[in-house]
């Protein structure tokens, strides 16, 4: 069965600083994607970027950018330049078109430090 | 569109209570899906869907129901409660896999069985 590992319960960096929340994952597929969720104060889950396993480059999406190492099965998350709203809990998550359901990670909480 | 929607956003039961957690999409997705949040833990699947009229378990069913019997509701009935089901739960919902992996969520119930 797909696992994920969140390894960083809780993680903190100061507003405007860089910090990178790491993520591994175990499969035996070829296919999936991977994801980073936000949950901030308000519960809501909010999709924060994806990659496709297939795709060598790895996604960015405006401060977020990740660290995909397929064969290492690690997928980390970097947030640049950190703002207050950027404090929240954050999941890895991983699926696989083979997969009807989505596997989490067990979250890392992220604090901004103004 | 509302997305996905859940009622209600809070609820106290007491033990040996029943209640019903309401999911509704307008999306027209496929897939939808129950989550329950413990802290610590990540999001674990109870029961998902793939169409009106077919569910099935995922990791975590015990003391759980589900019925699909339109695309758009897909309900939790919580029989005999117990404290062991205080938890935060999500509704999602998705297109099948390989037409679109994200999942949709909705704002959460925070459900306390005292």
């Amino acid at each position: 069965a797909q696992t994920v590992t969140q390894s960083q319960p809780e993680m903190s960096v100061q507003e405007a600083e860089t910090v990178t929340l790491s993520c591994t994952y175990d499969t035996s597929e070829s296919d999936y994607y991977l994801f980073w969720y936000k949950q901030p104060p308000s519960r809501q889950m909010i999709l924060v970027i994806r990659q496709e396993a297939y795709k060598q480059q790895n996604a960015t999406e405006n401060r977020f950018s990740v660290n995909f190492q397929k064969a290492a099965k690690s997928f980390s998350l970097k947030i640049s330049d950190s703002q207050l709203g950027d404090a929240a809990m954050y999941f890895c998550a991983y699926r696989s078109p083979n997969n009807n359901d989505m596997r989490f990670g067990a979250g890392t909480r992220l604090t901004v430090k103004p | 569109n509302a997305g996905v929607t859940q009622t209600p956003k809070f609820r106290i039961l007491k033990i040996g209570q029943s209640m019903t957690l309401q999911c509704a999409q307008d999306m027209n997705h496929n897939y939808m899906y129950w989550y329950r949040q413990d802290p610590g833990m990540g999001l674990k699947l109870i029961y998902y869907s793939v169409g009106a009229g077919i569910t099935d378990k995922g990791e975590v069913p015990n003391g759980y129901n589900v019925s699909r019997s339109t695309t758009e509701d897909f309900p939790l009935r919580l029989e005999l409660a117990a404290p062991s089901q205080t938890s935060v739960y999500f509704c999602a919902s998705s297109y099948p896999p390989g037409q679109g992996m994200e999942l949709f969520f909705g704002s959460g119930t925070q459900l306390s069985v005292l």
